[in-house]
């Protein structure tokens, strides 16, 4: 069965310093990857996705993400928080025609 | 370029009380439409979708039922709420029939049920 882990559900970084969100996968084909942003009471924005080729993704808002298929994990970084960056970050995987599966999410806030 | 509707933006019911929760998209046809749910502190969880006008797939059974009226219509319905129905209610919307699943979301719903 598919399924995505987020093993961090709260993470506080000061701006500036660099960022990885872990995700991990579980799936049993090439997965369809992707990271989305919440932030407080809006709806999801896409940040990057993956598909095939490349293994590193560049999103926007200067995220990337690298799909490693060794380690199933999707993992989303930027080198350089803003204070705009605090917000709630989900990795999902796509399985099928119709369904998106997502994680708990990761929560993040950057202090000054 | 397309554009996804929801409302209302807040809602406070009673329980027992029905609900109503409507989602258009503009800009695209035929799409794939999605109903999440995303309680407090939790990830989300998908409710409904549909590939097509009167065709709806429920994935979590429970007190709610969808309907898709019309192409670009997709709405969220109780007869009568429970406490447990409150949550951040997501719609979104795909291009009908890619296997990329990127789904595009609206601003979503805010339900409290007391």
């Amino acid at each position: 069965a598919q399924s995505v882990t987020q093993p961090d559900i709260h993470i506080t970084v000061s701006e500036g310093a660099s960022l990885e969100l872990r995700c991990n996968y579980s799936y049993g084909a090439t997965p369809y990857l992707f990271w989305y942003v919440q932030s407080p009471g809006q709806g999801l924005q896409l940040l990057l996705k993956y598909f095939s080729g490349d293994t590193l993704v560049q999103g926007i808002k200067g995220f990337e993400a690298e799909f490693k298929r060794s380690q199933s994990s999707f993992n989303l970084r930027k080198p350089s928080v803003h204070w705009s960056d605090a917000a709630e970050y989900f990795c999902a995987v796509g399985a099928g025609a119709n369904n998106l599966f997502f994680g708990t999410g990761t929560r993040l806030t950057v202090i000054p | 370029s397309q554009t996804i509707h929801q409302w209302p933006a807040t809602l406070v019911q009673p329980v027992g009380s029905p609900l109503s929760l409507e989602c258009t998209v503009e800009g695209t046809s035929n799409p794939n439409l999605y109903w999440y749910r995303q309680a407090a502190g939790r990830g989300l969880q998908l409710l409904f979708y549909s590939v097509g006008i009167g065709q709806i797939s429920s994935e979590v059974p429970q007190n709610l039922s969808a309907s898709r009226p019309q192409d670009r219509q997709f709405i969220l319905s109780s007869k009568k709420l429970l406490l447990s129905d409150s949550g951040f209610y997501l719609c979104a919307w795909s291009v009908g029939g890619s296997s990329y699943n990127e789904q595009f979301f609206g601003p979503g719903t805010r339900l409290t049920v007391l």
